[in-house]
């Protein structure tokens, strides 16, 4: 059974840092793109970033590129997003999703519970 | 980007009825088209990938049918649990949502 386990959420100033983990188990991590997709409080969703199977290719949206870097352990199985400069409009529920296999991507077949980031003075 | 346009924003129907989910990309995806569940305090569940194929464990009264630029999520007799939002979403160049539909009950 596939599981993805988010934490790292929490309260941030404006400009502030926070890293989101994902530990993930039940498939082949190797193989599969991850990806980072949020929705802010009684919105709709927004995806964030993304990271193929080998860790060598990376994606993000307009909105977060040069403020969060995604990256991956393979020993560990997790997946991390750092998250620099937040803004108020960062704030949102972070979910962790597993995608389509190698470097393709862009469908989430299974989500972590999510993880609240919240950006406030 | 592309735009996914949901239509209606909210569809209100009785258990039992036939709901019918309208998605329109501002260009065409090709087939690349998937649709998301979500419930309050939940995160969302993939239902249909590639326009038409079923996720794993999903009900056969889930159905996606479409190509290009028009798409459609039927779920042929709603049953208590399936109300709830429904996204689209395309896998172009960016990956984007629909704004969701709403399946209420009457």
């Amino acid at each position: 059974e596939v599981q993805l386990l988010e934490s790292g959420g929490g309260l941030v100033q404006p400009g502030g840092s926070l890293r989101l983990s994902c530990a993930a188990s039940g498939f082949p991590f190797s193989s599969y793109a991850m990806s980072w997709v949020r929705q802010a409080p009684g919105k709709g969703l927004e995806w964030v970033s993304v990271i193929s199977g080998s860790g060598e290719t990376t994606h993000y949206a307009d909105s977060v590129e040069g403020r969060f870097t995604i990256s991956r352990d393979k020993s560990e199985k997790t997946v991390y997003l750092q998250m620099n400069s937040l803004r108020v409009e960062d704030t949102a529920v972070y979910y962790c999703a597993k995608d389509l296999p190698g470097s393709r991507f862009g469908e989430a077949h299974n989500w972590g519970q999510g993880t609240l980031v919240t950006v406030s003075s | 980007e592309i735009v996914l346009t949901q239509s209606p924003a909210t569809l209100s129907l009785s258990p039992g009825e036939r709901a019918t989910l309208s998605c329109r990309a501002s260009q065409s995806v090709s087939s690349y088209l998937a649709w998301y569940q979500q419930k309050p305090g939940q995160a969302p569940r993939l239902l249909i990938y590639d326009a038409s194929n079923r996720a794993t464990g999903i009900p056969a009264r889930f159905s996606g049918s479409g190509s290009g630029t028009d798409f459609t999520l039927t779920i042929s007799s709603l049953e208590p649990e399936d109300f709830a939002v429904y996204y689209c979403q395309q896998r172009g160049n960016w990956p984007t949502f629909g704004q969701g539909t709403k399946v209420e009950i009457k």
